[in-house]
């Protein structure tokens, strides 16, 4: 089945730098990475996500992008607000499956 | 957008009674739903996937007598927790698929299970 390593497991950044967390995955037939921020207590939220036939997308201050060949995507934030604090998830989905395996989670903390 | 529900938010149980947690797609139809435990400062691990008229189907590990799923409707799926114990004390969201889109999942909210 698939596997997906995520790295780091915490992240601190001074407000306004720039945050990069990234994944690996071990199933090649995976074709939709979404990526998650989940506050304390709360729902995973869907912030940004890319299919296979894609390298990069962005949203605002938000970008993923998808090396393939290497089999690893990577979440990058840029001017970070204090806001962002919080837990990131990336996944892997194969589609056949249609279900979704989780990163083991990088904690994200803004420091003012 | 989507929504989906759980009920309820927060559920404190005796060791060895039941408890069922129901997960709704507010406004859309879900073939497919998934349920997911996740306990403190880890990550989310699916438990099984809730086939609507079917059978779920469950990951290795996850005892299917124990977990008991029912997807009943395109908008209903619930998971009970049979002779409950300690140890299934957790966090536990299910997500949903639009039938239609078959895009993103939407999870819901989620339900912290207390068994004491």
């Amino acid at each position: 089945g698939e596997n997906v390593e995520q790295h780091p497991s915490t992240l601190s950044v001074q407000e306004g730098d720039s945050a990069v967390i990234k994944c690996t995955y071990s199933d090649s037939a995976s074709n939709y990475f979404p990526w998650y921020k989940q506050e304390l207590g709360k729902r995973p939220q869907l912030i940004i996500d890319i299919r296979s036939n894609v390298g990069e997308k962005k949203d605002q201050r938000i970008a993923v992008t998808l090396n393939k060949t290497a089999k690893h995507f990577s979440l990058h934030i840029t001017e970070t607000q204090p806001e962002d604090s919080a837990v990131y998830f990336c996944a892997a989905d194969t589609g056949t499956a249609s279900k979704l395996t989780f990163g083991t989670g990088t904690r994200l903390q803004v420091m003012l | 957008g989507a929504v989906v529900s759980q009920h309820p938010s927060r559920v404190i149980c005796k060791s060895g009674t039941s408890v069922k947690i129901e997960c709704r797609s507010l406004d859309f139809q879900a073939t497919t739903m998934f349920w997911y435990r996740q306990f403190p400062k880890q990550s989310l691990m699916l438990m099984a996937t809730s086939n609507e008229g079917s059978k779920a189907t469950y990951e290795q590990g996850v005892e299917k007598d124990k977990f008991l799923i029912n997807h009943a409707s395109l908008t209903l799926s619930t998971l009970t927790v049979t002779s409950a114990h300690p140890e299934d004390s957790s966090f536990y969201i299910c997500s949903a698929r639009d039938r239609i889109t078959m895009g993103e999942q939407y999870f819901g909210p989620g339900t912290r299970l207390t068994v004491t």
